[in-house]
């Protein structure tokens, strides 16, 4: 069974400009995650998606970060204008159901991309 | 608000030791809580889920435990090797949302 696919794997930008991620969950998951992890840190989450719905965005910086999930399917998260802050990791993760629904909201990670932000 | 806390934050054994990692948490009212490991500049990878109605899991070398009441899970790996070195997060979910995780135990096993 092929696992989270995420491109960019890195990607360097200048502040201010702006830069989109991929994400391809597992085949199957209704539900998708993303989430931000800064160094020496454990991941945050920024958006979850339940199919093409979102279910929780509340700690998405709304004023430059987008992110939508097509058909249900694939995701894009979008920063537009990057700030230094943003260097970090996003992963991407799904999961067959949602957390509560049994060993099916065991959630699965991509590789996750690496932002610099110069 | 959940949070959790991982320690020690890192730890080092000679290969062949027996270790476990800690993991608590502030809130009890969790449906799941998973551990990861992280290989450096890679992703995560799961690798025990415990359910809120589950005492412990176990794969392999590894022993993940929960006791809701008291806010804590541990992960105990047998006979450590140097292909463990990584880091381990610790993370907890409630019914409808996403993890909340902790900071992670950096592990090094030297042979």
């Amino acid at each position: 069974e092929a696992g989270v696919a995420q491109s960019p794997r890195y990607k360097i930008i200048e502040k201010r400009q702006s830069v989109a991620f991929w994400c391809n969950p597992i085949s199957g998951h209704a539900t998708l995650y993303w989430y931000q992890q800064i160094l020496g840190q454990g991941p945050k989450l920024l958006i979850q998606f339940q199919n093409n719905g979102v279910v929780d965005d509340s700690q998405l910086p709304k004023d430059r970060f987008s992110a939508e999930r097509l058909k249900g399917v694939d995701s894009t998260l979008k920063i537009q204008p990057a700030k230094l802050e943003d260097s970090a990791v996003y992963l991407c993760a799904s999961s067959l159901l949602s957390t509560g629904q049994g060993s099916g909201g065991e959630q699965f990670f991509g590789p996750g991309t690496r932002l610099t932000v110069l | 608000k959940q949070e959790v806390t991982q320690i020690p934050a890192a730890l080092s054994v000679p290969e062949g030791e027996n270790l476990v990692l800690n993991c608590s948490f502030t809130d009890s009212a969790i449906y799941n809580l998973q551990w990861f490991r992280q290989d450096p500049g890679k992703g995560l990878t799961s690798l025990l889920l415990i359910q809120s109605s589950q005492r412990e899991q176990t794969s392999g070398r590894l022993n993940a435990s929960l006791d809701k009441s008291s806010g804590r899970s541990t992960l105990y790996i047998a006979a450590s090797q140097p292909g463990d070195s990584a880091t381990y997060l610790c993370a907890v979910g409630k019914p409808g949302t996403a993890l909340i995780f902790g900071k992670g135990t950096t592990l090094s096993v030297s042979s």
